[in-house]
């Protein structure tokens, strides 16, 4: 059981450029979700997904697009990179809303 | 508006002293709770978690403690060890038509001395 995991664990980008952070779990859990996290501050909810095909907005969305085409794997996106999006992405799934989430090791992204 | 605060950012303890880490969020609704520990360049990892219908869980060595009446949430660490150094975040689960909404604390940094 690998968990959940995320690649690329580090990534530079130049502003306007787009790319995808990758996230799959091999725990067949049906919730997922992203997740930002900035100096000094808690984790702050980007979007989840209560199962394939199903997503939605969290705390903060803007400049990020989801999708859950299967259950293992959330990829999220970033369409045109600001330097306001540079953070460490963490992924989770849990087996249903209310549950324990478990956490992927996290993406540092930097955007300049 | 939905918040979880923490009452200290940083907390120094001796070694094999017993910690408190206390939160307070501002959710009435809020039906579950739950304690992370994140060490430098980790995710968050599960410690303990606490439904509202609960006002005390015990793990290994940690204890939870929930006070509805003032929306309050405390960790406990019994015995601390150098492996318990790290920052832990609170997190309340905000019921959002059916789904998991986490709003999470800021977090305290908890260091221990030797």
């Amino acid at each position: 059981n690998a968990g959940v995991t995320q690649t690329p664990k580090f990534q530079v980008l130049k502003t306007g450029q787009s790319m995808t952070l990758q996230c799959a779990q091999d725990m067949n859990h049906e919730y997922m979700s992203w997740y930002r996290q900035d100096p000094g501050m808690g984790l702050r909810l980007i979007h989840y997904s209560v199962g394939a095909g199903i997503t939605d907005q969290g705390e903060v969305p803007n400049g990020y697009n989801v999708s859950r085409s299967t259950t293992e794997d959330f990829p999220l996106r970033l369409l045109s990179a600001a330097p306001s999006q540079t953070s460490v992405y963490f992924c989770a799934s849990s087996y249903a809303p209310g549950y324990e989430q478990y956490f992927g090791p996290g993406t540092r992204l930097t955007v300049t | 508006g939905e918040s979880v605060g923490l009452h200290l950012p940083t907390l120094s303890v001796q070694e094999g002293d017993n910690s408190i880490i206390n939160c307070a969020y501002s959710n009435s609704a809020s039906d579950y709770f739950i304690w992370y520990k994140q060490e430098s360049g980790k995710g968050p990892q599960f410690i303990i978690d606490i439904r509202s219908n609960m006002d005390k869980r015990q793990g290994q060595r940690v204890t939870v403690l929930l006070n509805k009446t003032v929306k309050h949430l405390s960790l406990q660490i019994a015995a601390t060890q150098p492996g318990d150094s790290a920052v832990y975040f609170c997190a309340e689960n905000v019921p959002v038509q059916g789904a998991q909404k986490l709003v999470f604390g800021q977090g305290t940094r908890l260091t221990i001395n030797p």
